[in-house]
């Protein structure tokens, strides 16, 4: 069975701070992809990346980085120089291969405060 | 329009009511699907539809019936509802199954 914990149910930093949510998955399958996915207060998740099990390169867009690691089954993801319209809850996900379903994490809020 | 839209973003309904959500993407995607989002609870995955079949119902009751007349559309009717179903329900797409998901903005169902 695949499970999804991030275990920081909240966060709240100042802004300008950097911040990472963590996500730790299970799963047997070898071939497996990762998601975060971002639900600002208006509800609506928004995509922000997506993994596969054999890339384990770092990525960067902007301000936001993630780190996979396989080895600690981790996919953790951080905000550098957060902003308030940062705020919001955030979504790691994990589908295998050959799956059409997604198993979410319960989510870390974010709180950036001025 | 463009990416994926629900209707109604609200709605209120008694237990005897019947009411449906409706959810259309402009995407061009071909897999639709259903999601639950509880207070303090995972987003649940309840219906799957690809090519505008079903290919996943996962144990929800009956009480909640979907519907995808094409590949754009995806209803969810709703009928003798109890106060636990209220939720945000999610409507997503992509562009085949298992890809990355695109959803709308919810339907917030409150059920007196």
């Amino acid at each position: 069975a695949q499970k999804v914990t991030q275990a920081q149910t909240e966060i709240s930093v100042v802004e300008k701070e950097d911040v990472t949510l963590d996500c730790v998955y299970e799963t047997r399958d070898t071939t497996y992809y990762l998601f975060w996915y971002k639900q600002p207060p208006s509800g609506e998740l928004v995509f922000l990346i997506r993994r596969n099990s054999f890339d384990e390169q770092n990525e960067i867009s902007g301000r936001y980085s993630w780190n996979f690691q396989k080895s600690t089954s981790s996919f953790n993801f951080t905000i550098t120089a957060s902003q308030v319209v940062d705020s919001a809850v955030y979504f790691c996900a994990l589908r295998v291969n050959y799956g059409q379903n997604f198993v979410f994490g319960p989510g870390t809020r974010l709180s950036v405060l001025p | 329009e463009t990416g994926v839209t629900q209707t109604p973003r609200h709605l209120v309904m008694g237990m005897t009511n019947k009411k449906s959500l409706k959810c259309e993407q402009h995407l061009g995607h071909n897999a639709m699907y259903w999601y639950k989002q509880s207070a303090k609870k995972p987003l649940e995955l309840m219906f799957v539809y690809s090519l505008e079949e079903r290919v996943e119902n996962n144990s929800v009751p009956s009480r909640f019936s979907p519907e995808c007349p094409n590949s754009s559309h995806l209803f969810l009717h709703l009928h003798t509802l109890q106060p636990e179903d209220s939720a945000l329900y999610l409507c997503a797409s992509s562009p085949s199954l298992g890809d990355e998901q695109f959803f709308g903005p919810g339907t917030r169902l409150t059920v007196l």
